[in-house]
């Protein structure tokens, strides 16, 4: 099974500033694989980003995902008030069809 | 547009069984498999399995221990997931969605499961 581990846990920021979550696999993850959703209170989760880079219908441009192989990475360049939520990456084994889900990153207020 | 109808809340006993549908539209049923996530209370999100929605192939995550059967009816477009020999832990909110391409596009509303005496 492949582990994914979300740091940091807490990411204290302000509107307007730019966050960085990352996301370390356990073993290589196939970039088309690895995707990204934002959870708010109550709600289901929505996909951000899926192929560990491409926005999903509807998502600002102001997302954007990166990396391959174990690391990747989730950007908020500029930070709105509504975007303080957690997020969760996603991977799926090509190999074994398993999935697996980090812990999570909450993004709060400073 | 693509969308996810799931049952309603369940209260089970622990060593009971529950079996939650997820009523797809939308979509072609057949082209895409259907995801089961649960989430337990302030916890982080879990996956449980994925069923092919045209044949009907099945993978389960090993954290379950084969207490879980998804099922699928092709002709009402619904998905269904049984779990047994509930515990406590087993309380959380399930979800339905669809599987496209490794990811999870849409989901479902989510049914809450609780388990308790």
């Amino acid at each position: 099974e492949i582990v994914l581990t979300q740091s940091p846990g807490t990411l204290s920021l302000s509107p307007g500033e730019r966050a960085t979550l990352s996301c370390r696999a356990s073993q290589t993850v196939s970039s088309t694989f690895l995707a990204w959703y934002q959870q708010k209170p109550g709600q289901a989760p929505r996909l951000l980003i899926y192929g560990a880079s491409n926005r999903a219908t509807g998502i600002p441009d102001r997302f954007s995902g990166s990396g391959s192989g174990t690391d990747f990475t989730l950007t908020i360049s500029r930070l709105e008030p509504e975007d303080f939520t957690v997020y969760y990456c996603q991977q799926h084994s090509s190999s074994t069809g398993m999935c697996s889900f980090g812990q999570g990153t909450k993004l709060e207020i400073k | 547009q693509v969308q996810f109808v799931q049952s309603g809340a369940e209260v089970k006993n622990p060593g009971a069984s529950v079996k939650l549908s997820c009523k797809a539209s939308g979509y072609i049923f057949g082209a895409f498999a259907i995801q089961w996530v649960r989430q337990a209370p302030g916890q982080r999100l879990e996956w449980m399995g994925w069923i092919n929605g045209g044949n009907g192939n099945t993978k389960y995550s090993q954290n379950f221990q084969g207490r879980v059967t998804l099922q699928r009816d092709t002709s009402a477009t619904t998905a269904y997931m049984e779990l047994t020999s509930l515990i406590s832990e087993d309380t959380a909110v399930y979800y339905c969605a669809r599987g496209n391409r490794g990811s999870i596009d849409y989901w479902g509303q989510g049914t809450l499961v609780t388990v308790s005496s």
